[in-house]
């Protein structure tokens, strides 16, 4: 079935630092591609997504690109900062039943040390 | 800003009571799901719900059930709490189950302790 793939954490970096976590997929068809960032004691909250290949999602200084070719939706971010510590989800939809239901990956919890 | 609340936010119970989790949103979203997400935060879904009337089991196997009278409230149910329920439980719901980019809308979790 359809799978998410995503580095283990956690990522611990000092602000200003370059960020990257690695997410790949398996899927059939083309799914659409999400990252979520669960902050502590709080629910899941989209960052950004990707409907197609070769899209680029935003948010908040993070991108990714889904790269088709290379199964792949890495999220990066140029400079890191300590309220940017939490865990990230990167996630995809597939058909179930005839309906499109999400599967997680396991999440990657960042750190980011003053 | 989602609009979907889950209350209590914590419950610690004692081991053989039943208890309900709540959860609504304002939203009119049609699709509501159950996670349980453990200590290692991976998320599991364990019940989902196309509508009013309908419900179906997740991935993984759990022993709670749900319900869905009203678009708007999607509660889960463990008859006979046990230690092993102990884990956090996320309601989340999205517009439709026929649009592969609709975002899910996450609550803040209901964290349950079982002595």
């Amino acid at each position: 079935g359809d799978s998410v793939t995503q580095m283990e954490g956690p990522v611990t970096l000092s602000e200003e630092a370059f960020l990257t976590i690695n997410c790949t997929y398996t899927a059939t068809g083309y799914p659409s591609l999400f990252w979520y960032v669960q902050y502590p004691g709080e629910g899941l909250q989209l960052l950004l997504k990707a409907t197609k290949a070769d899209d680029k999602g935003s948010n908040k200084g993070f991108e990714a690109t889904y790269r088709k070719e290379t199964t792949s939706f890495h999220l990066e971010k140029g400079s890191v900062q300590v309220s940017d510590s939490a865990v990230y989800f990167c996630a995809l939809t597939t058909v179930r039943g005839g309906s499109y239901i999400p599967t997680f990956g396991r999440g990657t919890s960042l750190i980011v040390h003053p | 800003e989602a609009d979907i609340y889950q209350t209590p936010r914590y419950l610690v119970i004692g081991t053989g009571k039943k208890i309900t989790l709540e959860c609504s949103q304002t939203m009119g979203h049609d699709k509501m799901y159950w996670y349980q997400q453990d200590p290692g935060m991976e998320l599991h879904l364990i019940h989902y719900s196309y509508g009013v009337n309908s419900t179906e089991k997740g991935d993984l196997s759990s022993e709670s059930t749900v319900s869905r009278i009203r678009t708007e409230h999607f509660p889960l149910t463990l008859e006979s709490a046990r230690p092993s329920h102990t884990s956090q439980y996320l309601c989340a719901s999205s517009e439709s189950d026929s649009n592969p980019t609709d975002t899910q809308y996450f609550g803040p979790g209901t964290r349950l302790t079982v002595l």
